[in-house]
């Protein structure tokens, strides 16, 4: 049970460069989640996804699409990175009302 | 709107030492309340949680209790160690049919010294 994986751990982009990451949960779980973390300023929800074939916006959803593939995976795509969306991105997923677990990060940098 | 607000950090401690950080919250309605904990370079994982209002939650010697009255869920640990240097979440959940979205502080860095 590997509970939630992303890939990749790290990734450098040129600006206007475009990447999907992926994250993939094994628990059974309905709703899955993007956020990215930025310095003094927490998670901050960029997508969501209650259940398979629906997705939502969430605080910062601008510059990013999303596809809930099946119930299992959850994929963020940059159509064209740009240096703003320099953070730290997160994924997570919900067993039980209200409890999430989250991924290991992938890092990305846009220069 | 919904929000939550943490003591500015870091936070250093000498080993042994009590610790508590502070969390207020803004919502409408009962929202449930949650500390994560992010170890260095890693996610975050669920500490403790409480789903309503005189709840305590603990979890390794954390704990925090919900208080409606002063809209704060505080983080408290009686003597800190080494490994509890970490960064520190404290978030809710809010909206009716429980979507789970979570609203988080801004984080508080721990630093515990020996």
């Amino acid at each position: 049970n590997a509970g939630v994986t992303q890939t990749p751990k790290f990734q450098v982009l040129k600006t206007g460069q475009s990447m999907t990451l992926q994250c993939a949960q094994d628990m059974n779980h309905n709703s899955m989640y993007w956020y990215r973390q930025d310095p003094g300023m927490g998670l901050r929800l960029i997508y969501y996804s209650a259940s398979e074939g629906t997705t939502d916006k969430g605080e910062v959803p601008n510059g990013y699409n999303v596809s809930r593939l099946n119930k299992r995976e959850f994929s963020l795509r940059l159509e064209s990175a740009a240096p703003s969306q320099t953070s730290v991105y997160f994924c997570a997923s919900i067993r039980e009302k209200d409890t999430q677990y989250f991924g290991p990060g992938t890092r990305l940098t846009v220069l | 709107g919904n929000s939550v607000t943490q003591m500015e950090g870091p936070v250093t401690l000498s080993e042994e030492a009590f610790l508590t950080i502070n969390c207020t919250y803004t919502a409408t309605g009962y929202p449930s309340l949650f500390w994560y904990v992010q170890y260095p370079g890693e996610g975050l994982q669920l500490l403790l949680k409480a789903t309503k209002a005189d709840d305590k939650g603990s979890n390794k010697g954390f704990e925090a209790t919900y208080r409606k009255e002063t809209t704060s869920f505080h983080l408290e640990k009686g003597s800190v160690q080494v490994s509890d240097s970490a960064v520190y979440f404290c978030a809710l959940t809010h909206g009716s049919g429980n979507t789970g979205k979570l609203i988080f502080g801004q984080g508080t860095t721990l630093q515990v010294k020996p």
